[in-house]
């Protein structure tokens, strides 16, 4: 069965520091990966998606990458600060029924800024 | 929340009894998702809809029902609610060819 691993339940990172965060996949083949930010008592929201044939993606202090052979995504936020602190998820796609898309989530990495 | 409301925001049932939590949207989005989230489990999808009337199950279907009667609402039922549904639960809402989800601010069910 699919299986999604986040490297760590949780982080922690001294302020000003690169915050990076992994996810690791097995039994599959995603067309992309996504990556989403939860805060405490609420819903995530969408950061940055990354295709299957894009190595690297970038937003502002964010940057994904995409290694479809050790079937990993690496997430790394820069000159972290404590407002990044938060719950990240990752999320694997690309199984559309209907043109749903069916999301399969890792269960997150607890990431906490220090400052 | 992306014109998301999610309808209880935190519920105290008993076992045995029927739930419906319901989710409301103002996006006018074709695609519309339940998911569960668990200590340890992360998000998993319950049921989706892809249009009024069009629904199908998702990878813990069991024990629950959904119904979509109109684009703006989504209707999560438990029948006979259990222990092990208690959670929390997020409503979720796409636009066709689109792959990013939005999600409402959840509901927190605890089944006593």
């Amino acid at each position: 069965s699919q299986k999604i691993e986040q490297n760590s339940e949780a982080l922690n990172i001294q302020e000003g520091k690169t915050a990076t965060l992994t996810c690791n996949y097995t039994n599959y083949s995603p067309a992309y990966l996504q990556w989403y930010r939860q805060d405490p008592g609420r819903g995530p929201v969408f950061l940055l998606l990354i295709r299957e044939n894009e190595k690297e993606k970038r937003k502002e202090r964010l940057k994904v990458t995409f290694d479809t052979t050790l079937k990993q995504s690496l997430f790394h936020i820069t000159a972290s600060q404590p407002a990044d602190s938060a719950t990240y998820l990752c999320a694997l796609g690309g199984d559309a029924l209907q043109g749903a898309q069916k999301l399969v989530f890792g269960q997150g990495t607890r990431l906490t800024i220090n400052p | 929340d992306a014109g998301i409301t999610q309808s209880p925001r935190h519920k105290v049932t008993e076992t045995g009894t029927p739930v419906t939590l319901r989710c409301h949207q103002t996006e006018n989005h074709r695609y519309m998702y339940w998911y569960r989230q668990d200590p340890g489990h992360g998000l998993r999808l319950i049921h989706y809809s892809y249009g009024v009337k069009d629904t199908d199950k998702g990878e813990v279907s069991d024990g629950y029902s959904v119904s979509r009667s109109k684009t703006e609402d989504f209707l999560l039922t438990l029948e006979s609610a259990t222990s092990s549904q208690t959670s929390v639960y997020f409503c979720a809402i796409s636009e066709q060819t689109r792959e990013t989800q939005y999600f409402g601010p959840g509901t927190r069910l605890l089944v006593l």
